[in-house]
């Protein structure tokens, strides 16, 4: 119940194409939903997040799309650019937690080639 | 801009030893976490402390403990160390929920081996 599961492990995709990454859950509590993207070397960072009153956000290139009734959540990356290859991390939260508690995916190594 | 340092980026220890990682953020966030990373299993808390000397277990406890003496400062300790300890440790802090924040601030972490 308190799993978000994401696919796929990895992703390849060509300069210029969409990167689809993919989370589901189970937990009908989570309302909060973030992405997070780890470069290399690095800590992972906010990249977008969303609430579960809408169905998509978008922000630049980058879009969460949110479908309720099948708690699932993905992550869209328009145009993909090489310096978007990182590592994403879907995540999840109870408002009512309070335990502060984000609930990781397991991660996507995504690569643009050039 | 929010900062949270990691006392070391790389650490080398042996089996046995005591092990240290501390973390200091500069924002006055309420909430600090300790997280491992390992491939294919994600972002896994060990613990988190909402406020000075407080702390929760997460998700996998067993060989931690924690030291919150004050707010800016959260640490991680390995009792005992294991070579099933080798992994990054990355620390988060946030605001608390009450403030309406959710966003949690990474470290740029600690990679450990335990040889």
């Amino acid at each position: 119940q308190q799993q978000v599961k994401q696919s796929p492990q990895s992703l390849i995709v060509q300069k210029g194409g969409i990167s689809i990454i993919n989370c589901a859950y189970e937990n009908t509590a989570f309302d909060y939903f973030p992405w997070y993207q780890q470069f290399p070397g690095k800590g992972p960072a906010l990249l977008i997040a969303i609430r579960p009153d809408v169905s998509e956000k978008k922000e630049g290139r980058f879009t969460i799309s949110f479908n309720k009734s099948a708690k699932q959540f993905s992550l869209h990356i328009m145009d993909s650019q090489p310096g978007d290859s990182a590592t994403y991390f879907c995540a999840a939260r109870a408002t009512m937690d309070s335990s502060y508690k984000l609930i990781f995916g397991s991660g996507t190594r995504l690569l643009v080639r050039p | 801009d929010v900062k949270v340092t990691q006392s070391s980026r790389y650490l080398v220890k042996r089996t046995g030893e005591k092990v240290f990682l501390e973390c200091v953020q500069d924002m006055d966030h309420e909430n600090m976490f300790w997280y491992r990373q390992d491939p294919g299993l994600g972002l896994r808390l060990i613990y988190f402390s909402y406020d000075v000397k407080m702390k929760e277990k997460g998700d996998i406890p067993e060989g931690y403990s924690v030291s919150r003496e004050k707010k800016e400062r959260f640490s991680l300790i390995l009792e005992s160390a294991s070579t099933n300890q080798t992994s990054m440790y990355l620390c988060a802090s946030s605001f608390s929920w009450g403030e309406g924040r959710a966003e949690q601030y990474f470290g740029p972490g600690t990679r450990l081996t335990v040889t």
